[in-house]
């Protein structure tokens, strides 16, 4: 079973501020690494999907940057809104079609 | 754009009682997947399958079957429901390579008295 971490488990943040979760996964047998936002009632919907080392991607406000060689992955969200508030999933690939998904961060955006 | 589609949205089941959770997608992807969602733990996979007529077993497969008779359909088979078997279940599918997104139905919540 492989391991794949988040943190922090859960953030409060204000509405305007800036902020950032880890996910940390093996180093070894590395293929992909899968970002998903996941609202409440909701399903999950993919944000990001990173092969490279150094990979970084955007999307408005939210980016991501991958560290293969120290197994790490940041996802950062700037300026937070209120609409940001979701739990956000990472999920590790290697490459045999069965992605191993951390526990999630969940993340409130105070008004 | 239907995406994938889960049926039924709820159920609840007697312990011992079988069902099939039904899943459809309407993307042609050739990928498919079936997750249990518990409290405090991340998604977990029960079973895949990377085309018609090939599954393969994930992290949690003991007490599901699935088959892949058609690219569309990917049902989900509890042989004899157990309460540990109680979770929200998701369905998700994607285009046949490994670093492609998963597209995710809107889940089936499973309780098993």
């Amino acid at each position: 079973i492989l391991n794949v971490e988040q943190s922090p488990q859960s953030l409060h943040v204000q509405e305007g501020d800036s902020t950032n979760f880890t996910c940390s996964f093996p180093s070894s047998n590395f293929y992909a690494l899968h970002w998903y936002r996941w609202e409440t009632a909701k399903s999950p919907e993919a944000l990001f999907v990173m092969t490279l080392n150094g990979d970084e991607k955007k999307k408005g406000r939210i980016s991501a940057t991958l560290n293969t060689k120290e197994g790490y992955s940041y996802l950062y969200i700037k300026g937070s809104q209120p609409e940001d508030s979701a739990t956000y999933l990472c999920a590790f690939d290697t490459g045999r079609r069965a992605l191993t998904f951390g526990s999630g961060t969940r993340l409130q955006v105070q008004p | 754009n239907a995406g994938v589609t889960q049926t039924p949205k709820f159920q609840v089941l007697k312990t011992g009682q079988s069902m099939t959770l039904q899943c459809a997608q309407d993307m042609n992807h050739e990928y498919m997947s079936w997750y249990r969602q518990d409290p405090g733990m991340g998604l977990r996979l029960i079973h895949y399958s990377v085309g018609a007529g090939i599954t393969d077993q994930g992290e949690v497969p003991n007490g599901y079957n699935v088959s892949r008779s058609t690219t569309e359909d990917f049902p989900l088979r509890l042989l004899s429901a157990a309460p540990s078997q109680t979770s929200v279940y998701f369905c998700a599918s994607s285009l046949g390579g490994s670093n492609q997104p998963q597209h995710f139905g809107d889940g089936t919540r499973l309780s098993i008295l």
